[in-house]
């Protein structure tokens, strides 16, 4: 059974540096993209990027780039979220999924994780 | 890159059938057979109801069904029922090998 089991709730504040995890099992980690959609408070999914663990090639939205740092850690089967530096607008839920699909990155998400709730809150 | 564009809202009686309309451009609906819808009832984490416009993961009714002509993709629920009610997101992949979500549909049975 595919699972991804991640970090528990964060409250964080304003400059301060932040890393949620995601670990998978079920599947061949290290074939299979896996990557973050954030939902802020009362709003939609945004896909923020994901990394293939086989070769630890990590893709951004550009909403996203410079913002976050994905990483992947193949003998735990673990996906990092990492922010430097929190800001308040970070406040989110931020769900691991796995990719799939034969275009390049993956084109669905078909497994979930049961979100990670962010606050950031002086 | 910009969302794609859905209704706010759709609402239909027990039985009936509602489509959920998602727009998008030459970047991502248009070039690509791509399109997913997911499911999100309030607390819980999306699930993947619809993949490549027209497929259905195991497990998934089949009063879910996709499909796309040009630049708009439509979910379409029939025999619609209570346990329905949610948000609905469509999403694409895009030209930039990225994916890019709709801004979501809240269906209401009345």
């Amino acid at each position: 059974e595919v699972q991804l089991v991640q970090s528990a709730a964060e409250l964080k504040k304003p400059g301060e540096s932040l890393t949620i995890s995601c670990q998978a099992s079920g599947y061949s980690f290290s074939s299979h993209f896996t990557g973050w959609v954030r939902q802020m408070p009362g709003k939609g999914l945004e896909w923020m990027g994901s990394i293939y663990p086989g070769d630890f090639d990590a893709r951004y939205s550009p909403s996203f780039q410079g913002h976050v740092t994905i990483a992947a850690d193949k003998s735990t089967s673990t996906v990092y979220l990492q922010w430097r530096s929190l800001k308040a607008s970070d406040t989110a839920m931020y769900y691991c999924v796995r990719q799939v699909g034969i275009a390049m990155g993956g084109t669905h998400f078909d497994y979930w994780g049961h979100g990670t709730l962010v606050t950031v809150s002086s | 890159q910009s969302a794609l564009t859905q209704p706010a809202s759709v609402s239909g009686s027990p039985g009936q059938s509602i489509t959920i309309s998602c727009t998008g451009t030459s970047s991502d609906v248009i070039p690509y057979n791509y399109v997913s819808w997911y499911q999100q009832h309030p607390g819980k984490a999306p699930k993947l109801m619809i993949f490549d416009v027209t497929n259905r993961p195991s497990g998934v009714s089949n009063r879910f069904s996709g499909s796309k002509s040009g630049n708009t993709a439509s979910l379409t629920i029939s025999g619609l029922q209570a346990e329905d009610e949610a948000h609905y997101y469509c999403s694409s992949y895009t030209s930039r090998s990225s994916v890019v979500f709709g801004k979501g549909t809240k269906v209401t049975v009345l």
